[in-house]
């Protein structure tokens, strides 16, 4: 069975400086890798995804998430980040045609 | 145009009530699903249906019974609420890409 985790409740950066978010992942095949976002009181957004090809994926609002295999990781980045970019980041899994499971989220801080 | 729309946004009820939560997609999407937001925003996949056909039930209680009218609606119908069904509940599509498309979520409170 898939797993994700993530391994940080919590993660502040100052504006303006370079982010990570991080992600570990389980599956049994190939791996499809996702980012969400969720703002207060949304839904979530996709943000990028990885199923095959470059290790380095590019998204939305300038995020970036590098695919690591030997490490079984896919860290969500930003060379600098804005205040606006704070909120909840789900990283997600999903194994050839099995369901998307969902990590436990990431509350990113950006301090001003 | 909302992609995926789900009414009403917020439900408070009393314990042992019967309530549904309504979910359109306008995006041509042929797999939806209903996920479970707890407090502590944990999402558990709930249901999933491919075309109006069942393909993913994750042991949720039969209390929970999901509709699917047609392939752009997925309904969820819930019997005899408990205090432990308070949560937020995310309705999505999937795009042929893999991508999900979350509505706004209904945050049902049970009293």
């Amino acid at each position: 069975a898939q797993s994700v985790a993530q391994p940080e409740d919590q993660v502040n950066v100052a504006e303006g400086n370079p982010l990570t978010v991080k992600c570990t992942y389980s599956v049994s095949g190939n791996p499809y890798l996702f980012w969400y976002v969720q703002y207060p009181n949304r839904g979530l957004q996709f943000l990028l995804k990885y199923i095959t090809g470059d290790n380095l994926v590019k998204g939305s609002y300038g995020f970036e998430a590098e695919f690591n295999k030997s490490q079984t990781s896919f860290h969500l980045k930003k060379p600098s980040a804005l205040v606006s970019d704070s909120a909840l980041y789900f990283c997600a899994v999903r194994d050839g045609r099995d369901k998307i499971i969902f990590g436990k989220g990431t509350r990113l801080h950006i301090l001003p | 145009d909302t992609a995926v729309s789900q009414t009403p946004k917020y439900l408070v009820t009393q314990m042992g009530n019967d309530k549904s939560i309504k979910c359109e997609q306008n995006l041509g999407h042929d797999t939806m699903y209903w996920y479970k937001q707890d407090s502590k925003k944990f999402l558990k996949i709930m249901f999933s249906y491919n075309n109006k056909e069942l393909i993913i039930n994750e042991t949720v209680p039969n209390r929970f019974s999901p509709k699917s009218p047609d392939k752009a609606h997925l309904n969820l119908h819930i019997n005899s609420l408990e205090l432990g069904d308070s949560a937020v509940y995310f309705c999505a599509s999937e795009s042929v890409l893999g991508e999900l498309f979350f509505g706004e979520g209904s945050r049902l409170t049970v009293l």
